[in-house]
């Protein structure tokens, strides 16, 4: 099973700020097989971006994501309110399909 | 739009049985695979099973194989998960999603609101 740590657990950031978040995986992903869940309190995951680099249909372009084999990024700039919440990496390059534990992205 | 509404989760006790069920609609249900997530209080999110388009492919997570029943009627654009044998360690609201292709691919694109599930004496 292929297992992905994200880094920081949280990040204290105000808004206006950049916010970087980190997922690393413990087998190479292809970068086709990687994305990122952005999940509000009470609410179900919001899929941000898929293929590593692509954003879902919705999604504004202060969000981006880059990296690829075994270190991957989530970057979000000129961060609005709305955008403290959970973030979740998760790999679907191979079964069983992995989630990170999750960045909590707190207003400082 | 794609909607997709959970619902018969509750309480039940260690060993009991329940069934959730997910209805569909905004999109042609018979040409995506479904897959079940779910999330313990306070935890992250945890995939459990998923199904082809079709329901002749099935696939689960080793803590519930065995348990868990993944299955899905086409003609009511419905999900369903049975879940038997019941433990503790199975509390958590569970979400539905739509996968991005008819197989198994595992991009999962949109999520109903979730059913918590409590399991406890």
């Amino acid at each position: 099973e292929i297992v992905l740590t994200q880094s920081p657990g949280i990040l204290s950031l105000s808004p206006g700020e950049s916010a970087t978040l980190s997922c690393r995986a413990s087998q190479r992903v292809s970068s086709n097989y990687l994305v990122w869940f952005q999940q509000k309190p009470g609410q179900a995951p919001r899929l941000l971006i898929y293929g590593a680099s692509s954003r879902a249909t919705g999604i504004p372009d202060r969000f981006s994501g880059s990296g690829s084999g075994t270190d991957f990024t989530l970057t979000i700039s000129r961060l609005e309110p709305e955008d403290f919440a959970v973030y979740y990496c998760q790999q679907h390059n191979a079964s069983p399909y992995s989630f990170g534990q999750g960045t909590k992205l707190e207003i400082k | 739009e794609v909607q997709l509404v959970e619902s018969g989760g509750g309480s039940v006790q260690p060993g009991g049985s329940l069934r959730l069920s997910c209805a569909a609609s905004g999109f042609t249900f018979n040409t995506y695979a479904m897959t079940w997530v779910r999330q313990a209080p306070g935890k992250g999110l945890d995939w459990v099973a998923g199904i082809s388009d079709r329901g002749e492919s099935t696939y689960y997570a080793d803590s519930v194989q065995g348990r868990f029943t993944i299955s899905r009627d086409n003609s009511k654009n419905t999900l369903y998960l049975q879940m038997n044998t019941l433990r503790a360690e199975d509390t958590a609201v569970y979400y539905c999603a739509k996968d991005g292709r008819g197989y198994n691919f595992g991009l999962f694109d949109y999520w109903g609101q979730g059913a918590l599930v409590t399991v406890s004496s």
